[in-house]
């Protein structure tokens, strides 16, 4: 299978660091994708990480490691407007460039 | 606008109606792709399509689902015989094709059936 797993929900408090982890199973992965989505609205697009390591994008962050089937999203300097749900998800060889996400987690950022 | 559009953005409908969401992409993306969103879930693949091919169908839940994309633009996600537990936002993306490349969004079509 291609299941994707991350946490349900976290909450956080303004200004502070939060990990969002994220874990697949590898067989047939290329790449893995971070999107934010405010309820009611579309998912947008954060990172794409497809090789091991970490990309820093101002305030948010993405970490993937291939070997161990697992990737991060921190997020850094918390603002209220970064709650919201966090969906991890996947392309994998030979399907086109669908994605196979996780349930997403809800993050609430609380003052 | 320069984004994925969809029509309508909700749309109730009585059980056994057939219903036709609407999806325009971004101009030139040559993959679309169709996802299906319960709630407090991730988006769950429907349909895929580059150019006016519809090369992977394999998430459509049953043959009541239908999509389409006959110019290789603007596609059609059509219901027939709406049931209860099709009530989802569904949601179109496209891209410019190939894996790895950044799938936009479009805003969804919250449908409810009653």
């Amino acid at each position: 299978g291609q299941n994707i797993d991350q946490p349900t929900e976290m909450t956080a408090t303004e200004g502070a660091i939060v990990q969002i982890n994220c874990t697949y199973q590898t067989s047939g992965f290329n790449g893995l994708f971070w999107y934010q989505q405010h309820a009611g609205e579309a998912p947008t697009f954060l990172s794409y990480n497809v090789l091991d390591g970490l990309e820093e994008k101002g305030r948010f962050s993405s970490f993937l490691s291939r070997s161990k089937g697992y990737s991060y999203l921190l997020l850094k300097e918390l603002q209220m407007k970064d709650s919201a749900s966090y969906l991890c998800a996947g392309p994998f060889y030979n399907q086109g460039g669908k994605l196979i996400f996780g349930q997403g987690t809800e993050l609430s950022v609380k003052p | 606008g320069a984004g994925v559009s969809q029509s309508p953005r909700y749309k109730v409908a009585k059980r056994g109606q057939d219903v036709a969401l609407r999806c325009d992409p971004i101009s030139g993306h040559v993959s679309l792709f169709w996802y299906q969103q319960s709630l407090w879930q991730g988006p769950e693949f429907l349909t895929y399509f580059q150019n006016e091919a519809q090369l992977d169908k394999s998430g459509l839940p049953s043959d009541r689902f239908f999509a389409e994309r006959p110019e290789g633009s603007v596609s059609t996600l059509k219901i027939q015989r709406t049931q209860q537990e099709d009530s989802a936002v569904y949601l179109c993306a496209s891209s410019l094709g190939g894996t790895g490349n950044e799938q936009f969004f479009g805003p969804g079509t919250r449908l409810t059936v009653l």
